[in-house]
């Protein structure tokens, strides 16, 4: 199985700053790498797909990156509603990963 | 407007069999894969297989195969999660998500296992 590895596991920010989340396969995945937030008791929401590629709907203020192992998810200046865990989820190949998430509090 | 409409939350005793659905519209539903995925309580998200509705290929997680079976019905655009026999640890949310990079999800489904 490829194993992803996100860091760090928690973060504190403040409105407006601006926050990068890094997930590491450990194996080559392409660009078969998506994005999810999810708020609590709510289903996980599709933020970015293909490592880059924003979902309909999602704000600009997301952005992704990466190829092969490495891979970031960057909000460019966060809103109150943007406190969350995040995901990451390779797809590459079965089982289809997911990271062990990343929770984003409010300084 | 694509929709998954998972069924209700099920409450049920260790060794009971239990099977949950997902029913997808809006989309073509025979030519999308369909996932499932576990979060156990306070936990993360946990992959455990896909299937495509057109022909039933089915793919598991090492960790999920011969714990659960995966299933669907193109004719009534309907994916299924079932267990012949359940044990506490299955407590959990169990989600179903479409293709293989979940761009939409269900609501979940919650399963409680207890005597």
């Amino acid at each position: 199985d490829i194993q992803m590895t996100q860091s760090p596991s928690s973060l504190s920010a403040s409105v407006g700053d601006r926050v990068t989340i890094t997930c590491r396969a450990s194996q080559g995945i392409s660009i078969y790498l998506a994005w999810f937030q999810q708020k609590p008791g709510k289903a996980p929401k599709s933020l970015i797909y293909a490592a880059s590629s924003l979902q309909s709907g999602v704000p600009s203020r997301f952005s992704g990156s990466g190829s092969g192992t490495d891979f970031t998810l960057t909000i460019s200046s966060l809103q109150p509603e943007d406190f969350a865990t995040y995901y990451c989820q390779q797809y590459n190949s079965y089982p289809h990963t997911f990271g062990q998430g990343t929770k984003l509090e409010i300084k | 407007e694509v929709q998954l409409v998972q069924s209700g939350a099920e409450v049920k005793k260790p060794g009971e069999s239990l099977k949950i659905s997902c029913k997808g519209s809006g989309y073509s539903f025979a030519t999308s894969w369909i996932g499932w995925v576990r979060q156990m309580p306070g936990k993360g998200l946990e992959w455990m297989g896909i299937i495509y509705p057109g022909d039933s290929d089915t793919r598991y997680s090492p960790s999920f195969q011969g714990q659960v079976t995966i299933s669907a019905d193109k004719s009534i655009s309907t994916a299924y999660l079932q267990w012949s026999s359940l044990k506490p640890s299955d407590t959990a949310v169990y989600y179903c998500a479409r293709s293989s990079n979940c761009d939409y999800w269900g609501q979940g489904t919650l399963v409680t296992v207890s005597s």
